[in-house]
C-alpha cells in the first residue's frame, strides 16, 4: 500500500522566513514525487517534481530515500506563496493513479 | 493549448438522483483520470481511463462509473447519489497511461441535498 502524510494542516510564517513543508511518504519500491498547489480559486497545478531536480517559484524538494520524505522548501517566503500545498506519490508501473496527502495550508503574513 | 475542461462547475441534486459528470482533456493527452475531493477525506482517486478502457480503479463503491470516448473526452457516472457524495469531483489529463505529471481542470462542485 502506499501512504503519504503531511503532518501540518496549516503553517503560518511570516514574509521572509524560511519555509519546509514536511511530506513523508510509504512505498515499497521506487515512487515518482510530486508537490502540486493550489492558488486560491486556480486549479491543483504541479508545482515540481523529484525527477527533474528544478527549483520552481524558488522552491525545492529533496527525496530522501533513507528518510522516505520529500520535504518542500523556501528560504524566503513570499506573499504571493500563500496556498494549499499537496505532496501527491506516482507508484511505479503503468497506472497514472496518484496519491495524495491531506495537503497542507502555508499562510505568509507581513 | 486550452487546459483540462469540465462541466458543470457546479451542480445540486437530490438524493437518489443520479448525475453525469464530463471532462475533455487537453488536446492530444489520451489518459483522463478523476478524483474525489472532500475536507474529510482530501484527495482519493476514482479511477483512470486510456484508449477507452479503464486502466485503474480506487476504493469506490459500484454506484461510482465512468467511461471515455475515442476523443478521449471522458464522463463520470454516480448513481443512488448520497449525501457523502458532495465533493469536488476533479478530472485530469496526461499525454499517456501512467505518463506524469497529470493536468487538473478546476472541477465541479457537486452538492446533494
Amino acid at each position: 500500500a502506499q501512504r503519504v502524510t503531511q503532518p501540518e494542516k496549516l503553517l503560518s510564517v511570516f514574509k521572509g522566513a524560511p519555509v519546509e513543508l514536511k511530506c513523508n511518504y510509504s512505498y515499497s519500491g521506487s515512487p515518482e514525487l510530486f508537490w502540486y498547489v493550489q492558488y486560491s480559486r486556480q486549479r491543483l497545478q504541479l508545482l515540481l517534481r523529484h525527477i527533474s531536480r528544478e527549483s520552481i517559484k524558488g522552491f525545492t524538494a529533496d527525496l530522501n530515500k533513507g528518510e522516505t520524505s520529500f520535504h518542500l522548501k523556501k528560504p524566503f517566503a513570499q506573499e504571493e506563496d500563500s496556498a494549499m500545498y499537496y505532496c501527491a506519490l506516482k507508484g511505479t508501473g503503468t497506472a497514472s493513479k496518484l496519491t495524495f496527502g491531506t495537503g497542507t495550508r502555508l499562510q505568509v503574513t507581513l | 493549448k486550452a487546459g483540462v475542461t469540465q462541466t458543470p462547475r457546479y451542480l445540486i441534486k437530490t438524493r437518489g438522483q443520479q448525475v453525469t459528470l464530463s471532462c475533455s482533456p487537453i488536446s492530444g493527452h489520451r489518459s483522463v483520470s478523476w478524483y474525489q475531493q472532500t475536507p474529510g477525506q482530501g484527495l482519493q482517486f476514482l479511477f483512470e481511463y486510456f484508449s477507452e478502457t479503464q486502466r485503474n480503479k480506487g476504493n469506490f463503491p459500484g454506484r461510482f462509473s465512468g467511461r471515455q470516448f475515442s476523443n478521449s473526452r471522458s464522463e463520470m457516472n454516480v448513481s443512488t447519489l448520497e449525501l457523502g457524495d458532495s465533493a469536488l469531483y476533479l478530472c485530469a489529463s496526461s499525454p499517456g497511461q501512467g505518463a506524469s505529471p497529470l493536468h487538473f481542470g478546476n472541477g465541479t462542485r457537486l452538492t446533494v441535498t
